[in-house]
């Protein structure tokens, strides 16, 4: 079966450090990979997704981005944090085939100071 | 304008009763329709999927979906304690990847 996992459970960074959240896959190949973020009370705000090693596509400009170097570990990074960046970062699978469901991690719970 | 709608809450319900949570979507290209549990502090858990008109029924949970309407629904029978949570509805209206779009969810209160 699959499981996805994704680290650290939470994470304090002060305003205008670097960032790195990591996600990896396991149990199928060629996933779709998804980053959400979901501020407190809000609801799930998709940030990037990726169809393949190396391709990202970004749905929100911000001072986020995201990098699949292998096909199923999915990074999301920051250089500088801004105080707005704080909130629950999700990562996510699917299938790569049509209307399929996606799956998510633990979450990563950032806080930034 | 959103593209998936739901009633924020919070909805209360006597144990043993029946939840009715609502989900209506605006693209009526929509093909496919998830729900999705949130615990408090936890990620999303998905509890069902429907892709045609009807019911489609998993235990306690009955997925309902009206294409011509544009709204899903999910009932949950026999509602006990743990069902209290947020509930997501998540709508693929088939472009991108598996693209999902999701409500602000409702938020589920079964009172023992």
């Amino acid at each position: 079966s699959q499981t996805i996992h994704q680290w650290p459970a939470t994470l304090v960074q002060p305003v205008g450090s670097p960032l790195s959240l990591e996600c990896t896959v396991e149990g199928t190949s060629n996933p779709n990979l998804y980053w959400y973020r979901q501020a407190a009370g809000r609801g799930l705000q998709l940030l990037f997704y990726s169809v393949g090693i190396g391709q990202i596509s970004s749905e929100v400009p911000q001072n986020l981005s995201a990098s699949r170097p292998q096909d199923r570990q999915f990074i999301l990074s920051s250089k500088k944090l801004l105080l707005s960046d704080s909130g629950f970062y999700l990562c996510a699978w699917s299938l790569g085939l049509s209307n399929q469901p996606q799956h998510f991690g633990d979450g990563t719970r950032l806080s930034i100071l | 304008q959103k593209e998936v709608e739901q009633n924020s809450g919070p909805l209360s319900v006597p144990e043993g009763a029946i939840a009715s949570l609502n989900c209506t979507y605006s693209d009526r290209g929509s093909q496919s329709f998830f729900w999705y549990r949130q615990y408090s502090g936890k990620s999303p858990e998905l509890i069902m999927f429907i892709y045609s008109n009807g019911d489609k029924e998993d235990g306690r949970f009955t997925a309902q979906l009206n294409k011509a309407s544009q709204y899903v629904s999910l009932l949950i029978r026999d509602s006990q304690p743990s069902d209290s949570a947020t509930y997501l509805c998540a709508v693929n209206n088939g472009a991108g990847a598996n693209n999902l779009f999701f409500g602000t969810g409702t938020r589920l209160t079964v009172i023992p």
